[in-house]
């Protein structure tokens, strides 16, 4: 089946430095990759649509400036969090469709915690 | 907000028990789908049900979809202590353009008791 792997599954950065995740369609290539966050006990908040060769749609009151997305390649797409910040801390996930209209596949997250 | 709301937020059942999570949304819907997140990981896609569709079947698994009341039904028969995870539906709106773009609701979390 179709798999979505994300990297790393956690990392711990101190205030004011950036760090980059990963998220690669392993099996399939995808033109669209979708960025959630997700913080304790809640539900997932899409925070961008990653669009290959172009740019990313950000949702609204998500920062582009703050969450640099690219997605240079068709199984690539990464989420720069820029000058992190202790409430950026949360669960970042990605997902990806395998062809229009299917489910999606999700990554197995990143626990980013900003000290 | 356009997200969907689950309820009950939190259910506790003994195995071999059924589960029953509902879920509601507020728009016009191409497809609802439901997820399943293990505790610190990614979500799984568990079952689809097409706007056109009432009820579906995976296994132990009964989804069942009302679009005039703009709900739906996820039914986990024989539920085992493996199924203890959060559940989280998920609406694909109608005549949108981007097929992955999905609103989650707000999950709900079971525990099932050994």
């Amino acid at each position: 089946g179709a798999v979505v792997s994300q990297h790393p599954s956690w990392v711990i950065c101190k205030s004011g430095t950036s760090v980059k995740i990963e998220c690669r369609s392993l099996d399939f290539q995808a033109t669209t990759m979708f960025w959630y966050r997700q913080f304790p006990k809640q539900s997932l908040m899409l925070m961008a649509t990653s669009n290959e060769g172009s740019k990313a749609t950000y949702e609204q009151g998500v920062e582009k400036d703050k969450f640099l997305i690219n997605h240079a390649s068709l199984t690539l797409s990464t989420l720069t969090v820029t000058s992190a910040h202790p409430e950026d801390s949360s669960f970042y996930i990605c997902s990806a469709q395998d062809r229009v209209g299917s489910p999606l596949h999700f990554g197995n997250g990143t626990r980013l915690t900003v000290t | 907000s356009q997200q969907g709301e689950e309820d009950p937020q939190a259910l506790s059942i003994q195995e071999g028990e059924n589960a029953t999570m509902n879920c509601s949304y507020k728009t016009s819907i191409n497809n609802l789908q439901w997820y399943r997140q293990n505790s610190g990981r990614g979500l799984v896609h568990l079952i689809l049900i097409r706007s056109n569709e009432r009820e579906k079947h995976s296994g132990r698994l009964r989804v069942t979809l009302d679009t005039s009341k703009k709900s739906s039904s996820l039914l986990i028969t024989a539920s085992r202590a493996a199924d203890t995870a959060s559940y989280f539906c998920a609406t694909a709106l109608l005549y949108s353009s981007n097929t992955g773009k999905l609103i989650f609701g707000q999950g709900t979390t079971l525990q099932v008791k050994p």
